[in-house]
């Protein structure tokens, strides 16, 4: 079947870095996008990567390898308000995500 | 520019009911995606719409459909509801750019559909 696995929880201090990694079993995969959400609210588009290698947006980079079916998101000097689920996605040429990750709760902590 | 609305953002329907869920996407976005989101499935692709055609399906039954007007905007309806049915749908627009290079997805708030 098809499938993204991704750890269900991750937690960290302020200021650390932390990674998130996806593993991924898909047919018809033409990238892999991550997405925020915080409770209650909406996922935010984080990033996407078609091509292999990394993708940097100020403090959050992506990373995909196709050869080894497998991508990760890197969050750089955390911030309490990055605790939040983050999910990796794989979507087709036009973006869209069509298959999602259960999701990381990344908690954050002073 | 606003962002995507939904309505309405909280709805409640007992199970045989049908319901029907509106998604009105940014302006000049002509690509709409609705998905579900229950904390037992995550989140899950229901389809896709561009200039009113269907172009992806995930796989739901088809209790679960959805069209979307000349204007963009898009509905979904899912007929004979059932508990399972009780979720977050979510939907999610894109410009859909002409060249190959993928495009943002902006969500909305979604609306939280209760079956009892």
């Amino acid at each position: 079947g098809q499938s993204l696995e991704q750890p269900s929880e991750v937690t960290a201090v302020e200021g650390a870095i932390v990674q998130i990694n996806c593993t991924y079993q898909t047919s018809g995969f033409y990238g892999l996008s991550w997405y925020q959400q915080h409770d209650g609210g909406a996922p935010t588009f984080l990033s996407y990567n078609a091509l292999d290698g990394l993708e940097e947006t100020g403090r959050f980079s992506s990373f995909l390898s196709r050869s080894d079916s497998y991508g990760y998101l890197l969050l750089q000097e955390l911030q309490m308000k990055d605790s939040a689920s983050y999910f990796c996605a794989a979507s087709n040429q036009a973006g869209t995500a069509l298959i999602f990750g259960k999701g990381t709760t990344l908690s954050v902590s002073s | 520019k606003a962002g995507v609305t939904q309505t309405p953002r909280y709805l409640i329907k007992t199970r045989g009911q049908q319901v029907t869920l509106s998604c009105s996407p940014i302006s000049g976005h002509r690509s709409v995606s609705w998905y579900q989101q229950t904390p037992g499935q995550g989140l899950q692709f229901l389809f896709e719409y561009f200039s009113e055609t269907q172009r992806n399906k995930g796989n739901f039954p088809g209790r679960f459909s959805g069209r979307q007007f000349s204007n963009s905007r898009s509905e979904m309806n899912v007929s004979t509801l059932e508990l399972g049915d009780s979720a977050l749908y979510l939907c999610a627009s894109s410009v859909l750019p002409s060249g190959s290079s993928a495009d943002t997805q902006y969500f909305g708030p979604g609306t939280r559909l209760t079956v009892l």
